[in-house]
């Protein structure tokens, strides 16, 4: 089971939007930054969102991040068939010596 | 180009052992941190393993620790992961990740594509 949590699926028709939460505690989102990871099966993962709301070059502005308190969001919007993947939140978490957690990830379809 | 591959996965016994290898191209290996990122059948990515630009600090996730080791060769560009008393719950898709800097610290900016460890009888 995942420090952090996602919903395990989401979904919306193509142009509309859709938002995926991530919820974790003081020692990982509540302390440190979240970044977010865009998979689609078969092929690398890639940085989508670092630093809470950052966005790499490259990555369209249809895709946001936000994050307060224990929690993080990432936002959506005129979604595309392209979009369709598997999203992980991620984050540091200073328990027991520090590590890396990553959410379960949610699958999100396109209608 | 910016490119990781992995190479090294394949069919192993429980209780074996395996090196996984990361050969980074297209930028100096030495200013970057790396780590090691599964994914099991069916399941999301887990953290396993990071190491820092110049190999003196090294983390590892509880499940690994005291059976994975971590290293790399900043001179051949490449990244290891030493894994020994191998479970069948090791199986899985292993990822290599650059680590960015500046403003991209703690982001895992670069993903391999992947190489699957096996682990069976």
């Amino acid at each position: 089971q995942s420090v952090l949590t996602q919903p395990p699926s989401a979904s919306g028709p193509p142009g509309q939007g859709v938002t995926i939460s991530c919820s974790g505690a003081s020692s990982n989102i509540g302390n440190n930054y979240v970044f977010w990871y865009q998979h689609r099966p078969g092929t690398a993962p890639r940085l989508l969102i670092f630093r809470n709301d950052q966005r790499p070059s490259g990555v369209p502005d249809r895709f946001s991040g936000s994050k307060s308190g224990t929690s993080a969001s990432l936002a959506i919007s005129g979604l595309r068939s392209e979009d369709e993947a598997d999203y992980y939140c991620a984050a540091w978490d200073d328990s027991l010596g520090g590590r890396w957690m990553f959410g379960g990830g949610t699958k999100l379809t396109v209608l | 180009e910016v490119q990781l591959v992995e190479s090294g996965g394949g069919l192993v016994q429980p209780g074996g052992s395996l090196r996984l290898s990361c050969v980074a191209s297209g930028f100096n290996l030495r200013s970057h941190a790396f780590y090691w990122v599964r994914q099991a059948p069916g399941k999301g990515l887990q953290y396993v393993s990071a190491i820092s630009g110049d190999g003196g600090s090294i983390n590892y996730a509880d499940s690994v620790k005291g059976r994975f080791t971590i290293s790399r060769d900043n001179s051949k560009n490449t990244v290891y992961l030493q894994m020994g008393s191998l479970r069948t719950e090791d199986m899985a898709v292993y990822y290599c990740a650059r680590g960015g800097v500046g403003n991209y610290i703690g982001a895992f900016d670069i993903w391999g594509q992947g190489t699957m460890v096996t682990v069976s009888s």
